[in-house]
């Protein structure tokens, strides 16, 4: 089992709707979750960081974390062509600092 | 302007070369990162540093080198060992390693073929 989960997409959402990513983790004692934004080419940007159970809202970014499920989600309102990129989801496990990244889901937001 | 700079952003290596990427940071950030990014894979971590003068071993240190002489520059070398080291590699910064200070900002690349 990996120990994050993402599916790899593409996630195709029309202009305006709401596109939902989602990410799970196998280490139920971690506790720092991130989510980045990487355009083709390009490095991540850290959009979301989420350190305990519940919503985080920043502009039209959601993240959600349960730890008792062990998922942790994106949620992005207003969907916009910019939007359309791969979104990594990182987890550092518990007694330690390392990041584990997911393998990303791709977005693509159709105009 | 704060940020991470990393050069060169693309880089060829014949076989049997090492070769050096260089990374910096004005963040005044005490740990720094390299990761490696293949096509289909997430980031897989090579070295950290905590602080100064101290380095530790990711998950794929086997062919890489680095050195952390001072809090702003973490330079890696890909050495000759490294078989297979084609690949987009990212160095990043955090004001800590753990707790809420670990959120890790990234420079924008480096991407290493090898001819």
């Amino acid at each position: 089992q990996k120990e994050v989960e993402q599916n790899s997409g593409p996630l195709s959402v029309p202009e305006g709707a709401i596109a939902s990513l989602n990410c799970t983790y196998s280490d139920r004692g971690s506790q720092s979750f991130f989510w980045y934004r990487q355009y083709s080419g390009k490095s991540p940007e850290l959009i979301m960081s989420i350190y305990s159970n519940g919503d985080k809202e920043d502009g039209r970014f959601t993240a959600q974390l349960n730890k008792a499920s062990q998922y942790v989600s994106l949620l992005i309102r207003d969907s916009q062509p910019s939007d359309s990129a791969t979104y990594l989801c990182a987890v550092v496990t518990s007694g330690t600092y390392k990041y584990i990244f997911g393998t990303g889901t791709r977005l693509k937001v159709l105009a | 302007d704060g940020g991470i700079t990393q050069s060169p952003k693309y880089l060829f290596r014949k076989e049997g070369q090492n070769v050096t990427l260089s990374c910096e940071q004005n963040l005044n950030h005490d740990a720094m990162y390299w990761y490696r990014q293949d096509p289909g894979q997430g980031l897989r971590l090579i070295y950290y540093s905590q602080i100064v003068n101290d380095f530790q071993k990711g998950d794929i240190a086997e062919g890489y080198s680095v050195s952390r002489e001072k809090k702003e520059s973490f330079p890696l070398t890909v050495t000759s060992a490294q078989k297979n080291p084609t690949a987009f590699y990212l160095c990043a910064s955090s004001i800590a390693t753990r707790g809420f200070y670990n959120e890790q900002f990234f420079g924008p690349g480096t991407r290493l073929t090898v001819l």
